[in-house]
């Protein structure tokens, strides 16, 4: 079965650097999100894409934040300046289409530590 | 706003014993529901899904109930296995967006045989 994977599965970084998150959507979706989890918790919806244009976007992806599709098959999360605070586990997910019966697919996600 | 609180785990059960994951929501509109579970090392994915009140999902032997006159979508099993153990989390979406789900905070359930 396909699947959504991610890269690096642990991303280790300095406070104040750039850091990007690298996601290959399933190859037909055409809808793609990122939600992060800090630790203990819930899972947050940061932003979703579609057909090269963020659709929608919540409080917390601010402008250190940036999504970019650079090619047919990559969709990467830049955070610009990392803080502590951004620690978290980050999930990449697509759908194929719009609405309830076309579920969000997971990948297993990327640790992001900020030291 | 919209949000989903579910019961705070970890929970311990033995093998074939009965497993509830309680969940409630609060939602502007009529919410579709969700759980989605993530085993040990992998992603989250979808175990099942209720769109209207009344429905009932199901899969792999889970099921929960849409019951919106107690905003409620409690994970059941009859008799769980220890392949069973992973995190469950409840969700919910609203229709005509981008699928932009409110999860819960997850709760990790431990089956030991």
């Amino acid at each position: 079965e396909p699947e959504v994977t991610q890269t690096p599965s642990h991303q280790v970084t300095q406070m104040g650097q750039e850091v990007i998150l690298r996601c290959v959507p399933i190859s037909n979706h055409l809808y793609f999100y990122w939600y992060r989890q800090i630790l203990g918790q819930k899972v947050e919806f940061l932003v979703s894409f579609y057909n090269n244009e963020i659709s929608e976007k919540s409080e917390i992806f601010d402008d250190q934040f940036s999504v970019e599709r650079p090619d047919g098959s990559n969709f990467t999360l830049k955070i610009r300046s990392t803080k502590l605070e951004d620690s978290a586990m980050y999930f990449c997910a697509s759908s194929e289409i719009l609405g309830d019966n076309s579920p969000l697919h997971f990948g297993n996600g990327t640790r992001l530590t900020v030291t | 706003g919209n949000s989903v609180t579910q019961m705070e785990g970890p929970v311990t059960l033995s093998e074939e014993a009965f497993l509830t994951i309680n969940c409630t929501y609060t939602a502007t509109g009529y919410p579709s529901l969700f759980w989605y579970v993530q085993y040990p090392g992998e992603g989250l994915q979808l175990l099942l899904k209720a769109t209207k009140a009344d429905d009932k999902g199901s899969n792999k032997g889970f099921e929960a109930t849409y019951r919106k006159e107690t905003t409620s979508f409690h994970l059941e099993k009859g008799s769980v296995q220890v392949s069973d153990s992973a995190v469950y989390f409840c969700a919910l979406s609203l229709s005509g967006g981008y699928q932009k789900v409110t999860f819960g905070t997850g709760t990790k359930l431990q089956v030991i045989p």
